[in-house]
């Protein structure tokens, strides 16, 4: 299995409730970002959090990490048409410079 | 806000050709990102720079080559296309250090080798 596994693969939920999307990895890790993409675009950086950190608010965005699990969740509250798209995860580790490995994505589809 | 572009969003190419894709930034960021993205397969890295005339191969290098002369322009060369070569091709910068460490993603292009 690859480092940065989302789970799971799809997940399709109605407006107004929550989304809840997991990451395993493998090694140890700087870092631990979630992007989002739209269908057939680039991605975007939504949040960032440190290895030393176990959780991170950003709007309607919650992200925690788990070291010892080696695991991340992104939870995304009342959800709109508007979050339907794929989500990475993606972890610099340590040692591993600038770059950033990437999970194979959630794609998330949130019906009106 | 970092703007990354991307010289085509969509191309076909016969099988042999030359392929040249080309991101330019605007951030003065110091690091530069090729990946491809297949269904299933997730994003995987091509190659990198860290800074001008600086290459790293990636997890996936072969069939590619990179060219940057200049700090806001990274070029993906594929030396003779093949019909494995069509996928999704994402340029990506990242300031790093105090700049951050997120990734900033050009729309994409996709790349059809018949």
């Amino acid at each position: 299995s690859q480092q940065g596994e989302e789970d799971p693969q799809a997940l399709s939920i109605q407006e107004g409730e929550n989304a809840t999307m997991n990451c395993s990895y493998k090694t140890g890790i700087n870092n631990l970002q979630w992007y989002r993409q739209n269908s057939g675009r680039g991605l975007v950086h939504l949040i960032l959090i440190r290895s030393n950190e176990r959780e991170k608010h950003s709007g309607r965005l919650r992200v925690t990490l788990d070291t010892s699990k080696k695991s991340s969740s992104l939870l995304i509250t009342a959800s709109r048409a508007a979050d339907t798209a794929s989500y990475f995860c993606a972890t610099r580790l340590t040692g591993g410079g600038n770059k950033l490995t990437f999970g194979t994505g959630t794609q998330l589809k949130v019906e009106l | 806000d970092v703007k990354v572009t991307q010289s085509s969003r969509y191309l076909v190419k016969r099988t042999g050709e030359k392929v040249f894709l080309e991101c330019v930034q605007d951030m003065d960021h110091e690091n530069m990102f090729w990946y491809r993205q297949d269904p299933g397969l997730g994003l995987r890295l091509i190659y990198f720079s860290y800074d001008v005339k600086m290459k790293e191969k990636g997890d996936i290098p072969e069939g590619y080559s990179v060219s940057r002369e200049k700090k806001e322009r990274f070029s993906l060369i594929l030396e003779s296309a093949s019909t494995n070569q069509t996928s999704m091709y994402l340029c990506a910068t990242q300031g790093g250090g105090v700049a951050g460490d997120e990734q900033y993603f050009g729309p994409g292009t996709r790349l059809t080798v018949t």
